[in-house]
C-alpha cells in the first residue's frame, strides 16, 4: 500500500534554530517527491519537487534531501523565524498526477 | 509562482442547501485540476480530478452525484455540494497544474463550508 509517514507529529522550537522533519514512503513507482508548506486555514505552497537523480534541493532557508534507496526524505530549516510556524507536508508522486500525502508536521516556532 | 483563487473562503449554509466552490487558475491555463478536502488536523484527502471539457474522476468512496464537479474551461473548475449536511463541513481545497505528470501544482488557498 502507497503510505507516505512523517515525523514528528508535532515540535516545537525556539526562534532562530535549526529543525529537520522527517519523511518515510513506500509509495511505488516513484516519481517526484514534494515538500509543501501549509499555513492554518490556507492551501498548501509549494517549497521543492525532487525527482528520483537529486538529492538535495534549497529554497531559501529550506533544504531537502531524499534517499530513493531509502525511500527517505528530510526537510532542514535553519534560523527558524515565527513565521515558519505551519503544517508541512511530505507528497509523494508515483506518476500520472497522482499524488500521496504525508499527515503533516505541524511546527510551533516559539519567540 | 502561479495563482490560483478560491471563491468563496468561507461559506455557513443550511442543512439541506447547495453550495458551490469555484477554483480559478488567474495566469495560467490549467489542464487538470484537482479537489480536497481536509478535516481538522489531517492531511487533504483527494476526492477527483478533473480535466478541461471531460468528466471528473472521482476517488474510491466520493459521491459523484453528491460532489458534482465542473471543468469547462482552462481556468475554472466548480464543485458544488448538494443537499449538504453537517458531516459535510469540511475544509475544501483545489489546486491546478498545467504540465503532465510530474508537475508543479499551484494550490488555492482554499475554502471553509459549515453546514448547520
Amino acid at each position: 500500500k502507497n503510505q507516505v509517514e512523517q515525523s514528528p507529529q508535532s515540535l516545537i522550537i525556539l526562534e532562530g534554530k535549526n529543525c529537520t522533519l522527517q519523511c518515510n514512503y513506500t509509495v511505488s513507482p516513484f516519481s517526484n517527491l514534494r515538500w509543501y508548506k501549509q499555513d492554518t486555514g490556507r492551501g498548501p505552497v509549494s517549497l521543492t519537487i525532487m525527482t528520483f537523480s537529486e538529492n538535495t534541493k534549497s529554497n531559501g532557508r529550506y533544504t531537502a534531501t531524499l534517499d530513493a534507496d531509502t525511500k527517505q526524505s528530510s526537510l532542514h530549516i535553519t534560523a527558524s523565524q515565527l513565521s515558519d510556524s505551519a503544517s508541512y507536508i511530505c507528497v509523494v508522486s508515483p506518476g500520472f498526477q497522482k499524488l500521496v500525502f504525508g499527515t503533516g508536521t505541524r511546527l510551533l516556532v516559539s519567540p | 509562482g502561479a495563482v490560483v483563487s478560491q471563491h468563496p473562503s468561507r461559506v455557513i449554509c443550511k442543512s439541506g442547501t447547495s453550495v458551490k466552490i469555484e477554483c480559478r487558475s488567474l495566469d495560467f491555463q490549467a489542464t487538470t485540476m484537482f479537489w480536497y478536502r481536509q478535516f481538522p488536523k489531517q492531511s487533504l484527502m483527494l476526492m477527483a480530478t478533473s480535466n478541461e471539457g471531460s468528466k471528473a474522476t472521482y476517488e474510491q468512496g466520493v459521491e459523484k452525484d453528491k460532489f458534482l464537479i465542473n471543468h469547462a474551461s482552462l481556468t475554472l473548475s466548480t464543485l458544488t455540494v448538494t443537499s449538504a449536511h453537517p458531516e459535510d463541513s469540511s475544509f475544501y481545497i483545489c489546486s491546478a497544474t498545467d504540465q503532465p505528470s510530474p508537475g508543479e501544482l499551484f494550490f488555492g488557498e482554499g475554502s471553509r463550508l459549515t453546514v448547520l
